[in-house]
């Protein structure tokens, strides 16, 4: 059935390093791949997107890329801050508009 | 206030008891998408309406689970005879003809 993987499901960093999560999703007919960061009591809150079109994205600090051969894709947070610190979801859309989200990660970064 | 909204922001109910969730989306969004998150997992999806059509709606939705959107513009989400397995927070997300979505701050329910 549809699945999205996420890995790790806990990251500790440095303020300053660089944080990657990683996503594997089941479904080819998948088309767009959101990612959503959500602080703790809080609401989902989309940060990047790609589609399946494009092979890398990038805003500021956080860029997203996508291989959709290999049927994978990964967030990319560079020079990490404290305030970066929350659980971070992968998403995707397998036709219709039905997200299928990964389980979360929960990233610490430690100042 | 713009943003999505959802009332009431928390509900405890008895098991058994029937409960009734709102959600209002932002006012030109037509898709609206509800989902449960259970502590320390992603949201689960639940349904999906593009005006007031419910186009998709999860296998994993028992007969208990019913949803509307009678003019397109809120929606409900009831759930009758609730057990202590629906504890979860219910999301409510809209969208507008673009895959974008907009989370509200959920409904907390907690069936004793």
């Amino acid at each position: 059935g549809e699945n999205v993987e996420q890995h790790p499901s806990t990251l500790s960093v440095q303020e300053g390093d660089s944080a990657v999560i990683k996503c594997t999703y089941s479904d080819s007919a998948s088309n767009y791949f959101p990612w959503y960061k959500q602080e703790l009591g809080k609401r989902p809150q989309l940060i990047i997107d790609i589609r399946s079109n494009v092979g890398e994205k990038k805003d500021q600090r956080i860029a997203v890329t996508l291989n959709k051969t290999a049927k994978h894709f990964s967030l990319h947070i560079t020079e990490t801050q404290p305030e970066d610190s929350a659980v971070y979801f992968c998403a995707t859309y397998t036709g219709g508009f039905k997200t299928i989200f990964g389980a979360g990660t929960r990233l610490f970064v430690k100042a | 206030d713009t943003g999505v909204s959802q009332d009431p922001r928390h509900k405890i109910t008895k098991r058994g008891q029937n409960v009734t969730f709102r959600c209002d989306p932002i006012s030109e969004h037509n898709r609206l998408y509800w989902y449960r998150q259970t502590l320390g997992q992603g949201p689960e999806f639940l349904t999906y309406f593009q005006n007031e059509a419910q186009l998709e709606k999860s296998r994993l939705l028992s007969d208990r689970f019913s949803a509307e959107r009678p003019k397109g513009s809120f929606s409900t989400l009831e759930i009758q005879r609730t057990e202590q397995g629906d504890s979860a927070m219910y999301l409510c997300a809209s969208s507008w003809d673009s895959y974008e979505q907009y989370f509200g701050p959920g409904t907390r329910l907690t069936v004793t």
